[in-house]
């Protein structure tokens, strides 16, 4: 069975503050692990992937993640937050069992930015 | 030129009616999803199909009926709706293995009444 942890349902950043989202996942296979980003009343846009390429992955806007087995971590940072940066974010992970795949996602983490 | 399309955006209907919601995703991919996100934004896989095959059932109410024409197209057809129903639905592609993500559509937020 997959899962995801995020620590923190919500957190709060001033601008040009670092932003750090807290990820663990639990997965029986090897996995491949995403962020995603959900701005209000809209989809949801894929951020990063890790899929055992590079442990340490850089995505849109800034973002990147490590991805750490030993801690079985992937958290996300940006060195300097904007106020667009405002929106729930989720980790995810997936991986093929018994033929199927499927993303298994975090609670999310609501990022608010302080002016 | 959308990846992955729903219609409609809004849905807001009376308890006991039946709906659908149509999807569309025209980036080639064989593997289509729904997923259900609730009050709280958990986001929950409901149903996946590979090719037209379902292949993922997670324990969802027999009301709900996914229906996959092609491998473009995968529809929800909800029967006999309850408030509990009232969340947001994404649907979902991707490649087979889904290493590389998964697309999702701008969802249908559906109110039961």
């Amino acid at each position: 069975a997959q899962s995801v942890t995020q620590l923190g349902s919500h957190v709060s950043v001033s601008e040009g503050a670092l932003v750090l989202l807290r990820c663990n996942y639990s997965s029986s296979v090897p996995p491949y692990l995403f962020w995603y980003v959900q701005y209000p009343n809209q989809g949801l846009q894929l951020l990063l992937k890790y899929t055992s390429a590079a442990t340490l992955v850089k995505g849109i806007n800034g973002f990147e993640a490590e991805f750490k087995k030993s801690e079985t971590s992937f958290h996300l940072t940006k060195p300097s937050a904007h106020m667009s940066d405002a929106a729930e974010y989720f980790c995810a992970v997936t991986g093929e069992i018994q033929g199927a795949q499927k993303l298994v996602f975090g609670q999310g983490t609501r990022l608010t930015i302080n002016p | 030129d959308t990846a992955v399309s729903q219609t409609p955006k809004y849905l807001v209907t009376q308890m006991g009616n039946d709906k659908s919601i149509k999807c569309e995703q025209n980036l080639g991919h064989d593997t289509m999803y729904w997923y259900k996100q609730d009050s709280k934004k958990f986001l929950k896989i409901m149903f996946s199909y590979n090719n037209k095959e379902l292949i993922i059932n997670e324990t969802v109410p027999n009301r709900f009926s996914p229906k996959s024409p092609d491998k473009a197209h995968l529809n929800l057809h909800i029967n006999s709706l309850e408030l509990g129903d009232s969340a947001v639905y994404f649907c979902a592609s991707s490649p087979r293995t889904g290493r590389t993500g998964y697309t999702f559509g701008s969802g249908t937020r559906l109110t039961v009444v």
